[in-house]
């Protein structure tokens, strides 16, 4: 899926920093972050609209969206939990029928 | 707010045999809302497998069909004969008519297909 690129694909972290990346070549509006923990189904992180934060789920602090042009979505993630373990998606949409979502980041903590 | 319910989490299915998998939602929107089916198979990301933003209209791909019911709000998906390569996890979700909400999903349905 070349239409919305996501790096890194796999991530294993201590206790440390990291970003993760993606961009949409759609000219979508809207662009997403969604958590997969195993077993779960996608739970929606944050929403950017037009590069305006608009809806901020219940998610811890150390993490960070960032929207720093309307094609590319990065989120900051500070100390990282084991909790956090989990598929990290990003998606954009233009309208509310037009989904699409990256490949994911596998992010192993340990 | 809105909800997505797959009744089953697990289906194991002999190949060319039928599945169907049960999806019902609600919604406080007074908009109907749209509909999706997600497949994810092992090791890959999330893909769209159909889509439905018509009430009463059928959807369908790579053999599978759901059919919109806004009286039972059902969305069910449905094959008739299925193959070993349909075995993956398979996610009904509700997007409203504000996008600026994102979907909401069930919790899966894991799809098991032997020879």
């Amino acid at each position: 899926n070349t239409k919305i690129t996501q790096s890194p694909r796999y991530l294993i972290l201590g206790r440390a920093n990291k970003s993760l990346e993606c961009e949409q070549h759609l000219g979508h509006n809207a662009m997403y972050w969604y958590k997969q923990s195993a077993e779960k189904p996608p739970e929606l992180m944050f929403l950017y609209n037009l590069k305006q934060l608009i809806r901020n789920e219940t998610v811890p602090s150390r993490f960070i969206p960032e929207c720093p042009d309307s094609s590319k979505l990065l989120l900051h993630i500070s100390a990282v939990d084991p909790e956090d373990s989990a598929v990290y998606f990003c998606a954009s949409s233009s309208g509310n029928s037009d989904y699409t979502f990256g490949s994911g980041t596998r992010l192993l903590v340990i | 707010g809105d909800s997505v319910t797959q009744t089953e989490g697990q289906v194991t299915v002999s190949e060319s045999k039928s599945l169907i998998i049960n999806c019902t939602y609600s919604t406080t929107s007074i908009a109907y809302p749209n509909l999706f089916w997600y497949v994810r198979y092992p090791g890959e990301g999330l893909q769209l497998l159909l889509k439905v933003i018509t009430a009463g209209q059928k959807g369908s791909s790579r053999g599978f069909e759901a059919t919109y019911n806004k009286e039972t709000t059902s969305f069910h998906l449905q094959k008739a004969s299925v193959q070993e390569s349909d075995s993956a996890v398979y996610y009904c979700a509700l997007g409203v008519n504000n996008y600026a909400q994102g979907l909401t999903f069930g919790l899966g349905t894991r799809v098991s297909v032997f020879p």
